[in-house]
C-alpha cells in the first residue's frame, strides 16, 4: 500500500535558523516520484520540486534542499537559514508509475512550519 | 508559467442549495483534479478527470459530481450542499505525459450555513 508520512504537524524555529522536515513514504513500486509543495497562508499549494525514484542525488535551490534516501524511504527537506516567508504548511507527496493509485498524488498530512522574528 | 484559476475565493451557500465551483486551466492539460482540504484530514481527492468528458472517482466522490466539456474547464458540483461540505476546495491540472507534478488553483473556502 502507499502512503506517506510527516511526523511533524508543526514546527517553530526563530529566523536564520535551520530547519528540516521529514517525510517517509511507503511504495511497492520500483517506479515512482516524490514532490514537495508549499502552501502559504493564502492558501496555494505551490510545486517546489519533483524527483524520480532512479535520482537520488541531493538537490540544493537557494536556501532549500533536498535529501532523497532510498534506503530509509525518506525524502526529507531542509531550509537553511530560515526566513518568516517561510512559514507555511509543507506537504511531502508520492506519484506512483504503475501502482494502484493511477499516478495520482498521495499527500502526507503536512508540517506547518512556523518562523518567528 | 502554469495558471490554475478557480471562480471564487470565498463562498457562502445555504445547506440544500445546488454549488458550482469552477476551475479553469491556461496550459492545455489532460488531466485535472478536485480535492478538499480538511485540519487533520490533509488533502483528500473527490474526482479526477483524464481528458474531455471522462471522469473517475477518488477518495472521497460521495456528494459530488463533476463535468468536463472542455479541456481547459473542470467543474465541482454540489447537487445539495450540506454543512460537512464547509471546507477548502483545491483545483489542480497536470499534462497526462511527462512531469507528474499538479499544479494548483488559490482554493475556494466554502462555508455551508
Amino acid at each position: 500500500a502507499q502512503k506517506v508520512t510527516q511526523a511533524q504537524t508543526e514546527i517553530s524555529v526563530v529566523e536564520k535558523e535551520d530547519v528540516t522536515l521529514d517525510c517517509v513514504y511507503e511504495t511497492r513500486d520500483t517506479t515512482y516520484y516524490l514532490f514537495w509543495y508549499k502552501q502559504p497562508p493564502s492558501g496555494e499549494l505551490v510545486f517546489l520540486i519533483r524527483r524520480n525514484s532512479f535520482d537520488e542525488q541531493n538537490e540544493i535551490s537557494g536556501r532549500y534542499s533536498w535529501n532523497f534516501q532510498k534506503s530509509t524511504s525518506s525524502f526529507n527537506f531542509t531550509i537553511t537559514a530560515s526566513q518568516v516567508v517561510d512559514s507555511a504548511v509543507y506537504f511531502c507527496a508520492l506519484s506512483e508509475a504503475y501502482g494502484g493509485s493511477q499516478g495520482n498524488l498521495i499527500f502526507g498530512k503536512g508540517t506547518k512550519l512556523s518562523v518567528k522574528p | 508559467d502554469v495558471k490554475v484559476t478557480q471562480s471564487s475565493r470565498y463562498l457562502v451557500k445555504r445547506t440544500g442549495e445546488k454549488v458550482f465551483l469552477e476551475c479553469v486551466q491556461d496550459m492545455d492539460h489532460e488531466n485535472m483534479f478536485w480535492y478538499r482540504q480538511d485540519p487533520g484530514l490533509g488533502l483528500r481527492l473527490i474526482y479526477f478527470s483524464y481528458d474531455v468528458k471522462m471522469k473517475e472517482k477518488g477518495d472521497i466522490p460521495e456528494g459530488y459530481s463533476v463535468s468536463r466539456e472542455k479541456k481547459e474547464r473542470f467543474s465541482l458540483i454540489l447537487e445539495s450542499a450540506s454543512t460537512n461540505q464547509t471546507s477548502m476546495y483545491l483545483c489542480a491540472s497536470r499534462r497526462l505525459a511527462g512531469a507528474r507534478e499538479q499544479y494548483f488553483g488559490p482554493g475556494t473556502r466554502l462555508t455551508v450555513t
